[in-house]
């Protein structure tokens, strides 16, 4: 069981089109982080969001967190083919361990 | 530029043998991490040292053992490989004092059991 799950596990979309991936968790977090892997490399992060209710646009990506701090989403407006890629959520929680937990992933396939 | 350095970026071993992997970085970082990632797992952690001298286990440590060698250094050793652990393994490091920070990933290395 993963402390972080993440849907859908796949999405395949036309380009233009809009779409959500969600983050949930029973647990609380102190941040949470999102990141965006291509083939063959590392991910890469895209937000950190700290505070319950927070809203982070970055273009065409907006990242929210929950207000209890147990979720999170990111919403692409009008997908693009750059868009591509595995989406991964990852948490900090407040347990003195300072290593993030990282949900499975949501790999997005926009087409052209 | 460098950011974190792994490697080897390919190994294929037979069962039994023995391996470690190598992690550098250069951003001055206090902690560094040891990943692994399979199809539809996402990252699980295996072992972590959040400061030169420390290390931790992370959720799935059993099989391997890592050394902090100085700041900059964070290997990852498999003492005797098993199929399981055919995966790809990311070494990553991040600021964690006073605040926790962006986690930088090295490129992985492709790891094949047979």
């Amino acid at each position: 069981t993963q402390l972080l799950e993440q849907s859908p596990q796949f999405l395949s979309i036309q380009e233009g089109e809009n779409l959500t991936v969600y983050c949930n968790s029973s647990s609380v977090f102190s941040s949470l982080q999102w990141y965006r892997q291509e083939p063959g490399e590392g991910p890469v992060l895209l937000v950190t969001v700290v505070t319950g209710g927070e809203v982070k646009k970055l273009k065409r990506l907006t990242f929210q967190f929950g207000d209890a701090r147990k979720d999170s989403s990111l919403h692409i407006t009008a997908a693009q083919p750059g868009d591509t890629g595995l989406y991964l959520c990852a948490g900090d929680r407040d347990t003195g361990r300072r290593a993030l937990t990282f949900g499975s992933g949501t790999r997005l396939q926009v087409q052209p | 530029n460098a950011g974190v350095t792994q490697t080897p970026k390919f190994q294929v071993l037979k069962t039994g043998q023995s391996m470690t992997l190598q992690c550098a970085q250069d951003m001055n970082h206090n902690s560094m991490y040891w990943y692994r990632q399979d199809p539809g797992m996402g990252l699980r952690l295996i072992y972590y040292s959040a400061s030169e001298g420390t290390t931790d286990k992370g959720e799935v440590p059993n099989g391997y053992n890592v050394s902090r060698l100085n700041k900059r250094e964070f290997s990852l050793r498999l003492e005797s490989a098993a199929p399981s652990q055919t995966s790809v393994y990311f070494c990553a490091s991040r600021w964690t004092r006073p605040n926790t920070g962006e986690l930088f990933f090295g490129e992985g290395s492709r790891l094949t059991v047979l």
